[in-house]
């Protein structure tokens, strides 16, 4: 595709589930993020991938948060035992590479935990 | 990692020039900076980078004294389209920027 697409748009899900997201880069984008947004705050950094590999996933809060990417492009987010406090804007970004300045976001995943 | 610290909003009048300043007093010798723009219920998108000095492209203008303490990012003409909210980020590659700070929300009035 042309931009970086994620899914699903939208999530509610209830307190203690499992929840996936997806996001499926530029095509050829060795580097992915992922990031959060809660209402009002700036993109809070979660984790990066240059190709398979998580670079550094300092960001990601607890162990409940878990990414992978197995083939070096399509990413999946998975929270389990989702919390309240987990609902949030969840993006995703690429680049060609990590040190090339110009990161593409998608439009975002929204989790609701109720 | 440098903090930054930007005005957390500005107005402006449609076809001023906007200036937002951003202030990383902790700046490292290998940074670069960089400004987002974000639209509501939309993923922040690029608008400029740069080490030093001026750069200037299609949208925007960016200055960057001596010291590399602080960057303005410059906005000509503004206009409605232009109501975001606008971050700042240093990092130490282009690319690595990882951290927003809560951006300044813009509001271009008619």
């Amino acid at each position: 595709g042309a931009g970086v697409s994620q899914t699903p748009s939208n999530k509610v899900t209830e307190k203690g589930k499992y929840v996936e997201l997806r996001c499926d880069p530029i095509s050829g984008h060795t580097a992915l993020y992922w990031y959060r947004q809660s209402l009002g705050q700036g993109p809070e950094f979660l984790i990066y991938f240059q190709g398979t590999g998580a670079a550094d996933d300092s960001g990601l809060p607890n162990d409940r948060f878990f990414a992978v990417r197995p083939e070096g492009s399509v990413s999946t987010l998975k929270i389990q035992r989702t919390e309240r406090g987990d609902s949030a804007v969840y993006l995703c970004a690429s680049s060609r590479a990590v040190g090339t300045g110009e990161l593409f976001f998608g439009e975002g995943s929204r989790l609701t935990v109720l | 990692l440098a903090k930054t610290t930007q005005p957390i909003s500005m107005d402006s009048y449609e076809g001023q020039e906007v200036n937002i300043t951003c202030s990383h007093n902790n700046i490292a010798t290998n940074d670069y900076i960089t400004w987002y723009q974000q639209f509501p219920s939309q993923g922040p998108r690029f608008i400029i980078q740069g080490y030093k000095t001026k750069v200037t492209n299609e949208v925007a203008s960016l200055f960057i004294p001596a010291d590399r303490k602080s960057s303005t990012l410059s906005l000509p003409r503004v206009s409605l389209s232009d109501t975001a909210v606008y971050y700042c980020l240093v990092g130490d590659a282009p690319g690595n920027q990882f951290y927003f700070g809560t951006g300044t929300s813009l509001t271009v009035i008619p």
